[in-house]
């Protein structure tokens, strides 16, 4: 089936630790993003990328990083350096430059302890 | 960045149609307005969306004002399984790689 999916669902790393975030999709899309979420708030955009091999901040990029070496894969890495990184963090997709939808994964839960 | 404005949370009967607003007033012309619903700890899933010309779907229907400063998702018969936050975005698909802005979001809750 196509789509996207995130791995883990469920994260736990120890405070101070990078951890990386897998969000693969399979539906031939060029455009990514990351968001982050809160609990009881809206998603807010990490970073994005609308090419292979370039990505851009999106409003709170501080503390992470990306990649964008295959058009599948965008992985998100939460570095020691993002002061509150435990948090629900989605990714998503959609065909660039067109008014179609932008399909999510389900997700994945970080918890820093 | 156009801002949303919903109600933060809403009930609707089961079997009544939901009507949930939103106001979108500093949209600009090239901006389309979108449709998402989030049940709890999942990913976000589309509705619909539109420009400035009524949309309908076979999960719900939007009606944008002339103006396109307001619109309406209306889920023709809720069920409990609409039970969601649903938020109203506006996407330029140009601004930022096509982001999605999310607000805050209204919370509906369907009641047997």
């Amino acid at each position: 089936d196509g789509g996207i999916t995130q791995s883990p669902k469920y994260l736990f790393r120890k405070e101070g630790q990078n951890v990386t975030l897998s969000c693969e999709q399979n539906l031939n899309h060029d455009a990514m993003y990351w968001y982050r979420q809160d609990p009881g708030q809206g998603l807010r955009l990490i970073y994005y990328s609308q090419i292979v091999n370039d990505f851009q901040k999106g409003d709170i990029a501080e503390g992470y990083s990306v990649s964008r070496e295959k058009k599948e894969s965008f992985p998100l890495t939460v570095t020691s350096a993002q002061k509150n990184p435990t948090a629900f963090y989605l990714c998503a997709s959609s065909i660039r430059g067109a008014d179609t939808e932008a399909f999510f994964g389900q997700g994945t839960r970080l918890t820093v302890v | 960045d156009a801002k949303t404005t919903q109600p933060p949370s809403m009930d609707c009967a089961e079997g009544r149609a939901a009507n949930l607003p939103c106001n979108h007033s500093t949209i600009s012309g090239n901006e389309y307005v979108y449709w998402y619903r989030q049940i709890h700890s999942q990913g976000p899933q589309y509705i619909i969306h539109g420009l400035k010309n009524n949309e309908t779907n076979e999960m719900a229907s939007l009606i944008i004002t002339e103006d396109r400063k307001s619109s309406t998702l209306i889920l023709p018969h809720a069920t409990l399984r609409d039970t969601a936050v649903y938020y109203c975005i506006v996407r330029s698909l140009y601004n930022q790689g096509g982001k999605l802005i999310f607000g805050q979001g209204t919370e509906l809750s369907v009641k047997p």
